[in-house]
């Protein structure tokens, strides 16, 4: 079975500042992806940054990494220079590789940028 | 070039009544998923489709019922509402065995 568990329900960091969201996972399978979302009020899951279990290098997409440890099964999404704008709910997703048909998503994490 | 078209976006029902969601996928993909996101929670799969056939489904009663058409839209129905129902609805569209996955904006659906 699949779980992916998000430790912190809300987040608080100060604009231009840099915050960490955690985001462990479980599961048997050797080949998987593992995704962040972005869901602000208007409810549409915006895709932000994607890795792949064979990646050797973690992810970068401007200001998101991701900070990928296979081992610990462990990839938490670490956004620099946090803006108004990032205000939302964020979701850490897994979808195994051999199952393009579904993912599994942790609770989410509110994260509220302050001025 | 759309996203994927959620239609209606609210909707209030009535618990015994019943719902069909609608979705339009992006263009070119051909393959539409159905999620249901309880209030503070994350999505969970409901099930998805590809060629007009039910491809895989979550954990879910068989009050849960779907279609893909021709042009690739779908509906979600739900039958014998009850108020756990409410939630947002989320569609997904994707080009099949691609990674790239579209989600809409959804439908929130109150059952009252």
């Amino acid at each position: 079975a699949q779980k992916i568990t998000q430790t912190q329900p809300g987040m608080f960091v100060q604009e231009k500042e840099a915050v960490t969201l955690d985001c462990t996972y479980d599961t048997s399978d050797q080949s998987y992806g593992l995704f962040w979302y972005k869901q602000p009020s208007s409810g549409e899951m915006i895709f932000l940054i994607y890795q792949g279990s064979y990646d050797e290098q973690n992810a970068t997409e401007g200001r998101y990494s991701l900070n990928f440890q296979k081992a610990r099964k462990s990839a938490n999404l670490v956004i620099s220079a946090s803006q108004l704008g990032d205000s939302a709910m964020y979701f850490c997703a897994m979808r195994p590789l051999y199952n393009f048909n579904k993912f599994y998503f942790g609770s989410g994490t509110k994260l509220n940028v302050k001025p | 070039d759309a996203g994927v078209t959620q239609s209606p976006t609210h909707l209030i029902k009535t618990r015994g009544q019943q719902v069909t969601l609608r979705c339009s996928p992006k263009s070119g993909h051909d393959t539409v998923s159905w999620y249901q996101q309880a209030l503070g929670q994350g999505p969970q799969f409901i099930f998805q489709y590809y060629e007009e056939e039910e491809r895989q489904r979550g954990n879910f009663p068989d009050r849960f019922s779907g279609h893909q058409f021709p042009n690739y839209s779908s509906e979600l129905n739900v039958n014998a509402l009850l108020l756990g129902d409410s939630a947002l609805y989320l569609c997904a569209s994707s080009l099949t065995h691609r990674k790239g996955y579209t989600f809409g904006s959804g439908t929130r659906l109150t059952v009252v």
